[in-house]
């Protein structure tokens, strides 16, 4: 079946630097979501990119799709410790809107 | 305010007993599914429902079952619990469009199953 892998699965970064988390599948995905899971709580969502190479920003925050829609990535300049938590992809497992999650990366920034 | 409920945040049940996770969303969503997230695994996907009565596979759907008898509710249940299903166990719903759009998560049930 269709697998979505996310790297790296940890990321410790101090304040101020940046991050990037990367998702990969192994089909074709029609469209991908972002989610940010805090400790403690449950996942949000974040965005949805559709379109083949799109970039979508949300203040720090870059999301890309690419072109072939087979991957995506998350991009996030200058961290704070308010971005800790774990992102996750997901992308679309068939024709009703099942979602296939990554396993996720877990973001700890240092003060 | 859109709303997912989970029934309970924490449950603890025995090893054998059959048990129940409820699940309700008031967004007239069609989609809704269960998932269970441990530690380095990520969120796996157990069952999904697109319809009422309508009820899909997921990648893990082994020791688990699931009923949708109304739109807005759609519950899990394990037939004979087992210590491996003791896991944070999250149920989400979305819209059905033909192509996946976003999912709302309900606060997630940790069950421990000694």
């Amino acid at each position: 079946g269709q697998q979505v892998m996310q790297i790296p699965q940890y990321q410790h970064v101090q304040e101020g630097e940046d991050f990037t988390t990367y998702c990969n599948s192994s089909t074709t995905l029609s469209n991908i979501q972002w989610y940010k899971q805090r400790p403690g709580g449950h996942p949000v969502f974040l965005i949805q990119l559709v379109k083949s190479g799109e970039v979508k920003k949300q203040k720090r925050l870059t999301f890309q799709f690419g072109e072939a829609k087979k991957n995506s990535s998350l991009h996030i300049t200058a961290t704070q410790t308010t971005d800790v938590g774990t992102y996750f992809c997901a992308g679309n497992g068939g024709s009703q809107g099942n979602l296939i999650f990554g396993k996720g990366t877990k973001l700890s920034v240092k003060p | 305010d859109v709303k997912v409920t989970q029934s309970s945040r924490y449950l603890v049940k025995r090893t054998g007993e059959k048990v129940f996770l409820e699940c309700v969303q008031d967004m007239d969503h069609e989609n809704m599914f269960w998932y269970r997230q441990d530690p380095g695994l990520g969120l796996r996907l157990i069952y999904f429902s697109y319809d009422v009565k309508m009820k899909e596979k997921g990648d893990i759907p082994e020791g688990y079952s699931v009923s949708r008898e109304k739109k807005e509710r759609f519950s899990l249940i394990l037939e004979s619990a087992s210590t491996n299903q003791t896991s944070m166990y999250l149920c989400a719903s979305s819209r059905l469009t033909g192509q996946a759009t976003e999912a709302f998560f309900g606060q997630g049930t940790r069950l421990t199953v000694v």
